[in-house]
């Protein structure tokens, strides 16, 4: 079965400090990947998904990056954090069928 | 743009009751709708997906498509304090889901 993986679960960080967030996939190959944010109280965001090794599509613009090393690794990054950049940050895949499954998150907060 | 929109809630159900969550979208060629159920604090869990009109029902959980009216529900049989949560709903656009804001469900015991 597939199983998703994020890391780290919790995360505080000064403003200005960079940020990598990892996503990794596994029992699956060639899935698309998603990053999410999900600030207090509100909806999902898409940020950015992939659609395979190194395709990238960015949703907002913003100071943050994604990028996608390996077939089922996914990584969000940026290289100075600002404090909007709170929130709950999820990864998701899906296959050519049309269902997302989610990851457990990682819980960033800017202070 | 496109959008899928719900209330917020709270939606307040005795424990026993029927919970019923609306959503209704703007792009009227969508074809794919998922109900995501969200712990405080937790990650969205997929709980049901329905792609034709009409309902389709698993366990306790029936989802019901109405594509003219761009409109689908999430009715919730026999509601347990377990089913209090944020329920998402989310319609797909290509690769992409587009989420409402969801709708925060309360069964009293």
């Amino acid at each position: 079965s597939q199983t998703i993986h994020q890391w780290p679960a919790t995360l505080v960080q000064p403003v200005g400090s960079p940020l990598s967030l990892e996503c990794t996939v596994e029992g699956t190959s060639n899935p698309n990947l998603y990053w999410y944010r999900q600030a207090a109280g509100r909806g999902l965001q898409l940020l950015f998904y992939s659609v395979g090794i190194g395709q990238i599509s960015s949703e907002v613009p913003q100071n943050l990056s994604a990028s996608r090393p390996q077939d089922r690794q996914f990584i969000l990054s940026s290289k100075k954090l600002l404090l909007s950049d709170s929130g709950f940050y999820l990864c998701a895949w899906s296959l050519s069928r049309n269902e997302q499954f989610f990851g457990p998150g990682t819980r960033l907060t800017v202070l | 743009q496109k959008e899928v929109e719900q209330n917020s809630g709270p939606l307040s159900v005795p424990e026993g009751a029927i919970a019923s969550l609306n959503c209704t979208y703007s792009d009227r060629g969508s074809q794919s709708f998922f109900w995501y159920r969200q712990y405080s604090g937790k990650s969205p869990e997929l709980i049901m997906f329905i792609y034709s009109n009409g309902d389709k029902e698993d366990g306790r959980f029936t989802a019901q498509l109405n594509k003219a009216s761009q409109y689908v529900s999430l009715l919730i049989r026999d509601s347990q304090p377990s089913d209090s949560a944020t329920y998402l709903c989310a319609v797909k656009y290509g690769n992409k889901l587009v989420f409402g804001a969801g709708t925060i469900l309360r069964v009293k015991s």
